[in-house]
């Protein structure tokens, strides 16, 4: 019951900005947006989350859009490390914060 | 910070079969959730513990049981082990998921044959 859509795959080109883009156009109110990515043979890494407001920490910038359908990921320098399959999920703040994943984007970084 | 670590790495079970996987949360998280991911897919959640009380499940029938002990580390049991429970199994721990995130092990890939 993933309530996002993302292209499955992408290609960037090692150095320029990767965006990737997600739609969630049946978001609620009260859900934020977060983006956990998955190297090959690792756990899911927390990328950066947010509910209305543009962020940006250390590793991305998170667009979102100003009807809260879609947002878009950027990776604003990609390297070879940031070939990974790239989750977007939403989801509400309350107890039991499970996450839902989808299928991903699988990103792959070329030199 | 150590993160988490999970044990063992990789696991082969025959079918009826029960399992037990463990896991070790990063320093001062209290909270530990068990994801199953198959070949491909994303992965599914399957429960969650919170200062050893389950406090959340997702779709996994109850052959799928945990346990947090007081220092939160926590354990995975699996009975009556089935070809489809062939996975990784991600564990990951928080403390205020919401502002930080989860942290994720690296997974213990249990074949079933």
């Amino acid at each position: 019951d993933a309530k996002t859509t993302q292209p499955p795959s992408m290609d960037c080109a090692e150095g320029r900005a990767a965006n990737l883009p997600c739609n969630h156009s049946t978001i609620s109110g009260n859900e934020y947006v977060y983006w956990y990515r998955q190297i090959h043979s690792q756990g899911p890494q927390y990328i950066i989350h947010g509910l209305k407001n543009n962020e940006t920490n250390e590793m991305a910038s998170l667009i979102i859009t100003e009807d809260r359908k879609s947002s878009t990921l950027i990776l604003p320098h990609a390297t070879l490390r940031d070939t990974a399959v790239y989750y977007c999920i939403v989801r509400v703040y309350q107890g039991a914060q499970k996450l839902v994943f989808g299928q991903g984007t699988r990103l792959t970084i070329n030199p | 910070e150590t993160g988490v670590t999970q044990s063992p790495t990789h696991l082969i079970k025959t079918r009826g079969q029960q399992v037990t996987l463990r896991c070790s949360s990063q320093s001062g998280h209290n909270t530990v959730s068990w994801y199953q991911q198959a070949l491909g897919q994303g992965p599914q959640f399957i429960f969650q513990y919170y200062r050893e009380e389950e406090n959340g499940r997702g779709n996994f029938p109850p052959r799928f049981s945990g346990l947090q002990f007081p220092n939160y580390s926590s354990e995975l049991n699996v009975n009556a082990l089935e070809l489809d429970d062939s996975a990784l199994y991600l564990c990951a721990s928080s403390f205020s998921a919401f502002l930080y995130g989860y942290t994720f092990g690296s997974g213990t890939r249990l074949t079933v044959v």
